[in-house]
């Protein structure tokens, strides 16, 4: 079975550019998240997707972050303008949003480089 | 709120032999789950084993075990017969099993294991 799929898996780009992350989550999976990883504060999560409805963005930094889920199939993450302090490795995640076992599996993964 | 305490930020272990991998959680809920992920050098993070606060017995999956302790509010993770390829980062995460915050996970900051030939 095809895990969750992250694209691209590196973006290198210049800050005040656009940046647009993209997520296919595991099939059947109901819950969507996107995570953030920095060396200085760890595992952060961004937002959470419940059927492909946002439940908790309280972890998005600031406007210039955005995060739609058209699907049930794809998720997109966007950054618009990019700051260098956003360089991190950015992950997607999916569960199957039900039972006391639910358990999150990530994608590989997309390392953001803001110059 | 929900708290991951992983004491050891580095750990050798000589290959085929076994290490534990500490973590200590705090929580008020009583009903919790706690999973453990390993992310090697390539980034990816992988789910490994899940306790759940209510089973009865310690989780196994193939050479990784959980040693898990409620009324000490420990889940060590415990690999046996060590490879070369277990070297990598491991993470201990819990999640609140009811509540408005059940599908949150908390991460602890990680201990890097080196398994040396």
């Amino acid at each position: 079975d095809a895990g969750v799929i992250q694209s691209p898996r590196h973006e290198v780009t210049e800050m005040g550019q656009e940046v647009t992350l993209r997520c296919k989550p595991i099939s059947g999976h109901n819950s969507l998240f996107w995570y953030r990883q920095t060396m200085m504060r760890g595992l952060e999560l961004l937002i959470y997707f419940n059927n492909n409805v946002p439940i908790d963005d309280s972890g998005m930094p600031e406007d210039r972050f955005s995060a739609k889920m058209p699907n049930a199939s794809f998720s997109t993450l966007k950054i618009q303008p990019s700051e260098p302090r956003d360089s991190a490795v950015y992950f997607c995640a999916s569960s199957r949003g039900q039972g006391r076992s639910d358990t999150q599996y990530f994608g590989p993964g997309t390392r953001l480089t803001v110059l | 709120a929900q708290k991951i305490t992983q004491t050891q930020p580095g750990m050798f272990v000589q290959e085929k032999e076994a290490v534990t991998l500490d973590c200590t959680y705090d929580t008020s809920d009583q009903s919790y789950g706690l999973f453990w992920y390993k992310q090697p050098s390539s980034g990816e993070m992988i789910f490994l084993i899940y306790q759940g606060s209510y089973d009865e017995q310690n989780a196994t999956e193939g050479r990784y075990s959980l040693n898990f302790q409620k009324a000490r509010k420990s889940a060590n993770l415990v690999i046996s017969a060590s490879q070369l390829g277990d070297s990598a980062m491991y993470f201990c995460a819990m999640r609140p099993n009811s509540g408005g915050s059940n599908y949150k996970l908390t991460f602890g900051k990680g201990t890097l294991l080196t398994v040396n030939p």
